[in-house]
């Protein structure tokens, strides 16, 4: 399968406490995103990162990459009870020359007020 | 802005029905759009990528005489549900992308869904 893995599955923490989650893909690519799923919605795009990127910050957001080892990491700073929801990296699939995105299995967060 | 809507959000219907389900990108152009199905407690399945004015590419495994796509327009992309059976219950979603075809380094921007119910 193409599918990136993220980790953790389920991430449980209080207002307030950092959250971090990772995502390993498989193949070369342009550029890796994350995306955010409320419960029974579509995807909000958070943030792009490009392969020649190693970090990026948007709000309380920074993500990082490290194509040598196919990994991303999404930090959300002082979390908030309205950042509860799953959280999917997806990268574009250079290496098939397509446009179609792969996506992690996610990575579902709740955050306690 | 990029909006994407999708219409309608909830379907439930009896086995046998076709369903069409519309994917509008409402302040921009989009030659190709994309249908996913998500399972619950986990993530998008592409199904097909929708290219204006030309067949839609099918991932391996969806049958394209069950799922068909039609893309007539630079907003437009409809999915229909031939013969829905309850396996084909899901939440779909499609997105789009701005630009033309190759344009790298963009986001896509999805519509909110639509759950599809078989009885």
């Amino acid at each position: 399968s193409q599918q990136g893995e993220e980790d953790p599955q389920a991430l449980s923490i209080q207002e307030g406490e950092n959250a971090t989650m990772n995502c390993s893909y498989k193949t070369s690519i342009n550029n890796l995103q994350w995306y955010r799923q409320n419960s029974g919605r579509g995807l909000v795009h958070l943030i792009l990162i490009r392969s020649n990127e190693r970090e990026k910050h948007s709000g309380r957001l920074r993500v990082t990459l490290d194509t040598s080892k196919k990994s991303s990491s999404l930090l959300i700073t002082a979390s908030r009870a309205a950042d509860t929801a799953s959280y999917f990296c997806a990268t574009d699939a250079l290496a098939y020359n397509t446009d179609k995105l792969i996506f992690g299995t996610g990575t579902r967060l709740q955050v306690f007020p | 802005g990029a909006v994407v809507s999708q219409h309608p959000s909830r379907v439930i219907c009896k086995s046998g029905t076709s369903v069409k389900i519309e994917c509008r990108s409402l302040d921009f152009q989009a030659t190709t759009m994309f249908w996913y199905r998500q399972f619950p407690k986990q993530s998008l399945m592409l199904m097909a990528t929708s290219n204006e004015g030309s067949k839609a590419t099918y991932e391996q495994g969806v049958e394209k005489d069950k799922f068909l796509i039609n893309h007539a327009s630079l907003t437009l992309s409809t999915l229909t549900v031939t013969s829905a059976h309850p396996e084909d219950s899901s939440f779909y979603i499609c997105s789009a992308r701005k630009g033309f075809r190759g344009g790298l380094n963009q986001p896509q921007h999805f519509g909110d869904g639509t759950r599809l119910s078989i009885l």
